[in-house]
């Protein structure tokens, strides 16, 4: 399987800062990665696919980017909207798998 | 405007056997080319479990193959989960999605295995 680790785990920001979560997948695998939001409660919904894809109706302030093994999201002046856990899944292999989650939380 | 809807029991017990249904309405079931599951324990982070094509055609996680059994039944609409000798470690919020080209899930359902 290939192994995706995400970091942070959690983090805490104030509105207006910007973050940055990092996926590192234990091999290759070209731009096959989305990005997710998760808030409580709710299904995940995917912001970015593609690794660098924005989502219909996503705001800009979501920038996707990397490939290969290294991925980010960056989420430019963090809005209070934001406050939730992201999710980055790999779909290059069976089978899929997801990193284990960045929590953001206001600082 | 595609909507899924998980249904299944709420509490199985400990090797039973739990079937979910998810059922999508506002488009054909053959809208999305493969239609997953996804679980996630209370806490924890997001399990792909399998998927099924509109055709039938299954991918499965190696891990939880021998315990999950994908369905489709296209005259309904309707695709199902089958999990069989379920444990405590089965208890989790279960996601019907389509994560191909569009991004479509379900509210989830929650599942608790307990005695």
């Amino acid at each position: 399987d290939i192994q995706v680790t995400q970091s942070p785990s959690s983090l805490s920001a104030s509105v207006g800062d910007t973050v940055t979560i990092t996926c590192r997948a234990s091999q290759a695998i070209r731009n096959d990665l989305a990005w997710y939001q998760q808030k409580s409660g709710k299904a995940p919904k995917r912001l970015i696919s593609a690794a660098s894809s924005l989502q219909s109706g996503v705001p800009s302030r979501f920038i996707g980017s990397g490939s290969g093994t290294e991925f980010h999201l960056t989420v430019i002046s963090l809005q209070p909207e934001d406050f939730a856990t992201y999710f980055c899944l790999q779909h290059n292999r069976y089978p899929w798998t997801f990193g284990q989650g960045t929590k953001v939380e206001i600082k | 405007q595609v909507q899924l809807q998980e249904s299944g029991p709420g509490l199985v017990k400990p090797s039973g056997t739990l079937s979910l249904t998810c059922t999508v309405s506002g488009a054909s079931i053959s809208t999305c080319d493969w239609w997953t599951w996804v679980r996630q324990p209370p806490g924890k982070g997001l399990e792909w479990i399998g998927e099924i094509h509109h055709t039938g055609i299954t991918n499965y996680n190696p891990s939880l193959k021998s315990h999950f059994t994908l369905s489709i039944d296209k005259s309904r609409s309707q695709f199902s989960l089958r999990l069989s000798s379920v444990t405590a470690a089965d208890t989790a919020v279960y996601y019907c999605a389509c994560l191909t080209a569009d991004d479509y899930w379900g509210q989830g359902t929650l599942v608790t295995v307990s005695s």
